[in-house]
């Protein structure tokens, strides 16, 4: 069974930019998850979504936003980059509908705002 | 809000010995879930172990093994005869169960494995 995919893997942007991730989850997942990883902040949640649905989000601002499709890939996107965007953002998908599931990641995309 | 904490920024080990990383976390929930992920220089993520706050015996997968302290909220890691191929970020994560989907991470342990 093929893993997380994440398109693209890396990604140069300049301020003031948006930019849209995206992520296939393993077939048959259903919750796909999104993180951002820094080197100061560490692994921090960014949203949750769930058959179409955000179902939990972290503390990002509303620059930060995703949405789900019907076949569960998800994208997120991120409106008026900031040199603080840059970051290696993963997602990662779950076979379990309700809390405690194993997630599964993707490789990441690695994110560069000049 | 629940926190994690991992202590010990950078460990080193002997291939073949055994070597335990710490985590503690804080939360007042009585049901949650503990997780061990493992990331190798190569960044994909990837499940060592996981375990269920409700069950007092601690979870194993062949050479690696949780102490897991309801009452001291701790979650050690041991990693018993470690091998070359151990060598990445560990990091202990927290998901209580009534909030999907996510993870809480600690800042990670970076540990080495020498020959």
């Amino acid at each position: 069974k093929a893993g997380v995919t994440q398109t693209p893997r890396y990604l140069i942007k300049t301020r003031g930019q948006q930019v849209t991730l995206s992520c296939s989850p393993i077939s048959g997942h259903r919750s796909v998850s999104w993180y951002q990883q820094t080197p100061g902040q560490g692994l921090q949640f960014l949203f949750e979504y769930f058959s179409e649905t955000q179902r939990n989000k972290g503390n990002f601002p509303g620059r930060f936003s995703g949405r789900q499709f019907s076949n569960s890939r998800s994208e997120m996107n991120v409106s008026t980059l900031e040199l603080g965007d840059s970051a290696l953002y993963l997602c990662a998908s779950s076979l379990w509908t309700s809390g405690g599931g194993e997630q599964f990641f993707g490789p990441g995309t690695r994110l560069t705002v000049l | 809000a629940q926190t994690v904490t991992q202590s010990q920024p950078e460990m080193s080990v002997q291939e073949a010995e055994t070597v335990t990383l710490s985590c503690t976390y804080d939360t007042s929930e009585n049901n949650y879930y503990l997780f061990w992920y493992k990331q190798p220089p190569s960044r994909q993520m990837i499940l060592v172990i996981r375990q269920e706050a409700y069950k007092q015996q601690n979870a194993t997968e062949n050479r690696f093994s949780v102490n897991f302290q309801k009452a001291a909220k701790s979650f050690s890691l041991k990693i018993s005869d470690s091998q070359l191929g151990d060598t990445a970020m560990y990091f202990c994560a927290f998901m209580s169960s009534g909030n999907t989907g996510k993870l809480i991470f600690g800042q990670g342990t970076t540990l080495q494995v020498k020959p």
